[in-house]
């Protein structure tokens, strides 16, 4: 079985500061790990996924996540927030072994102050 | 352009009328699925399709019924809906059902509310 925890419900930065959306799992053989985006009134889209390659992911607008094994997390991280990064982020875990079992967070709406 | 067609955007209907959610996916993906978004909870899954007549229950498949006849198309079923199923869903797809590591393409969703 698996399973993720997203901590805060509702995050708030102020535009240029650091993004941190946190992300721990839980899974009984090696996780695949996602970060998923959701803008308003759409679907999710992929931000960016751990396959075991590389433990520093890099995804798309500047977001970035690093699987740590040893504290079972993949948070989410950018730098500098801009506006346009408000939305609701959802963490996702899939067991490796070819089972197309995909469970999500319960996101993180990330609020960008001017 | 490639993606996940889903109908209608919005519904509105009342207690124990059937209902039917289309989802339709241009990318000759194998694998399709339902989600329901509610606050709180994220997105739960419903159903999931490793492929043509291959249909499996997920976290909360009471109330709701698929089929995959074809492989573009997963439409929902909600025999008789009841309120505690008003609800924002997504239908998605990916790719292969081996490669548990493919991403999902989401639908853009349809929120449904019944009276």
């Amino acid at each position: 079985a698996q399973s993720v925890t997203q901590l805060g419900s509702h995050v708030s930065v102020s535009e240029g500061a650091l993004v941190l959306l946190r992300c721990n799992y839980s899974s009984s053989v090696p996780p695949y790990l996602f970060w998923y985006v959701q803008y308003p009134n759409q679907g999710l889209q992929l931000l960016l996924k751990y396959t075991s390659a590389a433990t520093l992911v890099k995804g798309i607008n500047g977001f970035e996540a690093e699987f740590k094994k040893s504290e079972t997390s993949f948070h989410l991280t950018k730098p500098s927030a801009h506006m346009s990064d408000a939305a609701e982020y959802f963490c996702a875990v899939t067991l490796s072994g070819g089972y197309q079992k995909v469970t999500f967070g319960t996101g993180t709406k990330l609020q960008v102050i001017p | 352009e490639a993606q996940v067609t889903q109908n209608p955007r919005y519904l509105i209907t009342v207690t124990g009328k059937k209902l039917t959610v289309t989802c339709s996916q241009n990318m000759n993906h194998e694998y399709m699925s339902w989600y329901r978004q509610d606050p709180g909870l994220g997105l739960r899954q419903i159903y999931y399709s490793m492929n043509v007549e291959v249909t499996d229950k997920g976290d909360v498949p009471e109330g709701y019924k698929v089929s995959r006849k074809e492989k573009r198309n997963f439409p929902l079923i909600l025999e008789s809906p009841s309120p505690n199923q008003t609800s924002l869903y997504f239908c998605a797809s990916s790719k292969g059902t081996g490669a548990t590591n493919e991403k999902l393409f989401f639908g853009s969703g349809t929120q449904l509310s019944v009276l």
